[in-house]
């Protein structure tokens, strides 16, 4: 069974720029999730997507969006880009109701 | 509000030593789960074990245990006879489910270095 994956593995972008990150979740699971982890702050919640509605939010700014398709697979989005935003962006996906959550392997945004 | 407090930042101990993580959280929900995850350096999360809080019950994995204790409100993890490819980030976390739905709080997590 694939696991979750992320799209595009790293990334580089300019102070300024947008940048749109891909998650496809396990086959199956309905429920996907996105983290945000920096040295200096650790892993923290960005939002949790169901059946293409969001169903949590954490304390992130507005520049930071999602959304989920009917397919299940989920996309961020990060506005007007900060050198602040650089971190490992984490997706990871589950059954509902489950709390078991399985993780992708990142995507590694740069912004310089 | 929920919070997860890993004290160590770092452990290091020599192949086939035994070694436990503490991890202690706060919660005002009486309905929660904990969950360890490890993170090797490739960078991904892999999923450890769910507990739920009404499950006081420990376990056992393979080398892998896990005691939990409403009581002190922790949720500690042992490693039996470390191997180096124990070597990894293990990360504590705290849903506050099922209203809080997905949403996990972290630690900041224990390095832990198993050398030869």
């Amino acid at each position: 069974k694939a696991g979750v994956t992320q799209t595009p593995r790293y990334l580089i972008k300019t102070r300024g720029q947008q940048v749109t990150l891909s998650c496809s979740p396990i086959s199956g699971h309905r429920s996907v999730s996105w983290y945000q982890q920096t040295p200096g702050q650790g892993l923290q919640f960005l939002f949790e997507y169901f059946s293409e509605t969001q169903r949590n939010k954490g304390n992130f700014p507005g520049r930071f969006s999602g959304r989920q398709f009917s397919n299940s697979r989920s996309e961020m989005n990060v506005s007007t880009l900060e050198l602040g935003d650089s971190a490992l962006y984490l997706c990871a996906s589950s059954f509902l109701g489950s709390y078991e959550q399985y993780f992708g392997p990142g995507t590694r945004l740069t912004v310089t | 509000a929920q919070k997860v407090t890993q004290a160590q930042t770092e452990i290091s101990v020599v192949e086939k030593e035994d070694v436990t993580l503490d991890c202690v959280y706060e919660t005002r929900d009486t309905t929660y789960y904990l969950f360890w995850y490890k993170q090797p350096p490739s960078g991904e999360l892999v999923f450890l074990i769910r507990r739920n809080s009404f499950d006081e019950q420990n376990e056992i994995s393979g080398r892998y245990s896990w005691n939990f204790q409403k009581s002190t409100s922790s949720f500690n993890f042992t490693i039996t006879a470390s191997q180096v490819v124990d070597s990894a980030v293990y990360f504590c976390a705290l849903s506050e489910a099922p209203g809080g739905g997905n949403k996990l709080t972290f630690g900041t997590g224990t390095q832990l270095k198993v050398e030869l």
